[in-house]
């Protein structure tokens, strides 16, 4: 079993519509929480950080850590087709990010 | 300010050659990594280095080497390509402290072994 799991997509949904993306972790010692977007040939960049459990929100994006469930997502409002890119999640280990293997995201105009 | 930067960005190679690739940052980051990217499998981390003159390898370190000479520069090595290393090359750099490790990652290099 992989330390993080993220479903794969592609997920296709209309422009405007509200967006969930997650995942899910096995290491309990996990503290801090990212999300990077990933354009089509292009590397990775961060989108949002975490600490712990609670959510952040930044503009139409909102980061959600549930630690009891071991479980994180990524909310976005509002979607449109500029969000269109593979979304990885990462969790701190000692000298490395854990990455999941990051969801493709469609937004149809 | 230039980021990370990546050489080459495209290369094709046959079975058995040998290449290197070059990775650079301005922002005088001390740790810094190199990836693999393939369809469904997300970024396997290859060798990473925690500053200059050290490396570690990674989750899948076998037929690559790594050199880390100068703190602005990683270089990844292949000395006998096989085409499963066929894909997406990435390299990182990060300011890592105990509450933070953004990582910048370069535009990435192509490789095809045929």
């Amino acid at each position: 079993q992989k330390e993080v799991e993220q479903d794969p997509g592609p997920l296709s949904v209309p422009e405007g519509a509200i967006v969930s993306l997650n995942c899910t972790y096995s290491n309990s010692a996990f503290q801090y929480f990212m999300w990077y977007r990933q354009y089509s040939r292009k590397g990775p960049e961060l989108l949002m950080y975490t600490y712990s459990s609670g959510n952040k929100e930044d503009g139409r994006f909102t980061a959600q850590v549930d630690k009891s469930s071991k479980y994180i997502s990524l909310f976005i409002r509002d979607s449109q087709p500029s969000d269109s890119a593979t979304y990885l999640c990462a969790m701190r280990g000692n000298y490395q990010l854990i990455w999941g293997a990051g969801t493709k995201l469609i937004i149809k105009p | 300010n230039a980021g990370v930067t990546q050489t080459p960005k495209f290369r094709v190679l046959k079975t058995g050659q040998s290449m290197t690739l070059l990775c650079a940052q301005d922002m005088n980051h001390e740790y810094m990594y190199w990836y693999r990217q393939d369809p469904g499998m997300g970024l396997r981390l290859i060798h990473y280095s925690v500053g200059e003159g050290t490396t570690a390898k990674g989750e899948v370190p076998d037929g690559y080497n790594v050199s880390r000479l100068k703190k602005q520069n990683f270089l990844l090595g292949l000395e006998s390509a096989a085409p499963s290393q066929t894909s997406v090359y990435f390299c990182a750099s990060s300011y890592r402290t105990s509450s933070t490790d953004t990582q910048y990652f370069g535009p990435g290099t192509r490789l095809t072994v045929l």
